[in-house]
């Protein structure tokens, strides 16, 4: 089954907010990523963070891991009608297998 | 320079047909993965072969065959292609399948449509 689901499905805001996006996962991993897939193209990855970590940044990107919970957010600040895609997290739980979750779509209006 | 590309982008097909979708990476990496993405955009991992070798072999149906003729390429032949096979296929990289922290680059996807 699924390991990791994101929450919510989709998310619709306005240019300049910005966006959150959770996911949650099942079992112990080894680490999380979050991928990002405009539409009609390839996932491309944006930020891993390791289980032993609490908090990743780049750029405008911030991702938390909280392995007591099993979740992990990612935070896109001052967003822009670029960032409009499906925001993937994926866990990395058995070996080098990476399961994905089921996506969050993020609308940036302009 | 494309890092990991595919072939072809769209395929159109009728049921009972064999095709086969190409992909190449140039990134050097050593490990590469074929996933399916179906119409709700469910990824879900297929194949993944390590330096030629098979190391991952999810519940896929046999008519799916991957053959890896170089660590640079992997190739996926579907026989006998049924409605339930349409959807979106991407082939991806990585640099080592030590199951330690690594990134998967993904291709652009190739869309198989089954009438």
């Amino acid at each position: 089954s699924q390991q990791g689901e994101e929450d919510p499905q989709a998310l619709s805001i306005q240019e300049g907010e910005n966006a959150t996006m959770n996911c949650s996962y099942k079992t112990s991993i080894n680490n999380l990523q979050w991928y990002r897939q405009n539409s009609g193209r390839g996932l491309v990855h944006l930020i891993l963070i390791r289980s032993n970590e609490r908090e990743k940044h780049s750029g405008r990107l911030r991702v938390t891991l909280d392995t007591s919970k099993k979740s992990s957010s990612l935070l896109i600040t001052a967003s822009r009608a670029a960032d409009t895609a499906s925001y993937f997290c994926a866990t990395v739980y058995y070996g080098n297998k990476l399961v994905f979750g089921a996506g969050t779509i993020l609308r940036v209006k302009s | 320079d494309t890092a990991v590309s595919q072939t072809p982008k769209y395929l159109v097909t009728q049921m009972g047909n064999d095709k086969s979708i190409k992909c190449e990476q140039n990134l050097g990496h050593d490990t590469m993965y074929w996933y399916k993405q179906d119409s709700k955009k469910f990824l879900k991992i297929m194949f993944s072969y390590n330096n030629k070798e098979l190391i991952i072999n999810e519940t896929v149906p046999n008519r799916f065959s991957p053959k890896s003729p170089d660590k640079a390429h992997l190739n996926l032949h579907i026989n006998s292609l049924e409605l339930g096979d349409s959807a979106v296929y991407f082939c991806a990289s990585s640099q080592d399948s030590s199951g330690s922290a690594y990134e998967q680059y993904f291709g652009p996807g190739t869309r198989l449509t089954v009438t």
